[in-house]
């Protein structure tokens, strides 16, 4: 089957760091997305890993290890307007389409 | 620079009334994709479509019908709406090669059943 786990809520302080993770079990894996969705928004693109280790983008991080079945994002630096839910979703290749499997996605609140 | 676009924006219906969702998208992507967020739930795939012409079922099909009549386009249609499919609906399109080509989303279109 196909399972996907992160944590519901996280709080954090503006300025600091925070690491979101994620597991996840999926059959044809073929990269892992993370998407940033504020409230009442469209989700948008922040990272994708296929190949394990560390990938770097400004303020933001992810991480992948394929063996696991798990994955980081790492936010830097935070700001207020990084308050938003934070969607894992890991690809899965079958029948010849690559589809998404999302998380339920968690929700972080950045204060001052 | 539209991107993906979806209307309405906002819908409330009564139960066993139809309606039919549009979703436009004006980066000539070839794949397209219905999906549903729920509270506490991930983003659930509805139906999906790999090219004009061609539709398949997502995780989450019934009480569902798609349309991708022209390659810019793809309907979601509910041809008897129930409580059920109160939701937030959102489309998404994205190119057809690679896996690593993210998944464009529109904003979103919130219907109620009552």
């Amino acid at each position: 089957g196909q399972n996907i786990d992160q944590p519901t809520e996280m709080t954090a302080t503006e300025g600091a760091i925070v690491q979101i993770n994620c597991t996840y079990q999926t059959s044809g894996f073929n990269g892992l997305f993370w998407y940033q969705q504020h409230a009442g928004e469209a989700p948008t693109f922040l990272s994708y890993n296929v190949l394990d280790g560390l990938e770097e983008k400004g303020r933001f991080s992810s991480f992948l290890s394929r063996s696991k079945g798990y994955s980081y994002l790492l936010l830097k630096e935070l700001q207020m307007k990084d308050s938003a839910s934070y969607l894992c979703a890991p690809g899965s290749y079958s029948g010849g389409y690559n589809k998404l499997i999302f998380g339920a996605g968690t929700r972080l609140a950045v204060h001052p | 620079n539209a991107g993906v676009t979806q209307t309405p924006k906002f819908r409330v219906l009564k139960t066993g009334q139809s309606m039919t969702l549009l979703c436009a998208q004006d980066m000539n992507h070839e794949y397209m994709y219905w999906y549903r967020q729920d509270p506490g739930m991930g983003l659930r795939l509805i139906h999906y479509s790999v090219g004009e012409g061609t539709t398949a079922k997502g995780e989450v099909p019934d009480g569902y019908n798609v349309s991708r009549l022209k390659k810019q386009n793809f309907l979601l249609g509910l041809e008897s709406a129930a409580p059920s499919q109160t939701s937030v609906y959102f489309c998404a399109s994205s190119p057809r090669q690679g896996g690593n080509q993210p998944q464009h989303f529109g904003d979103g279109t919130r219907l109620s059943i009552l």
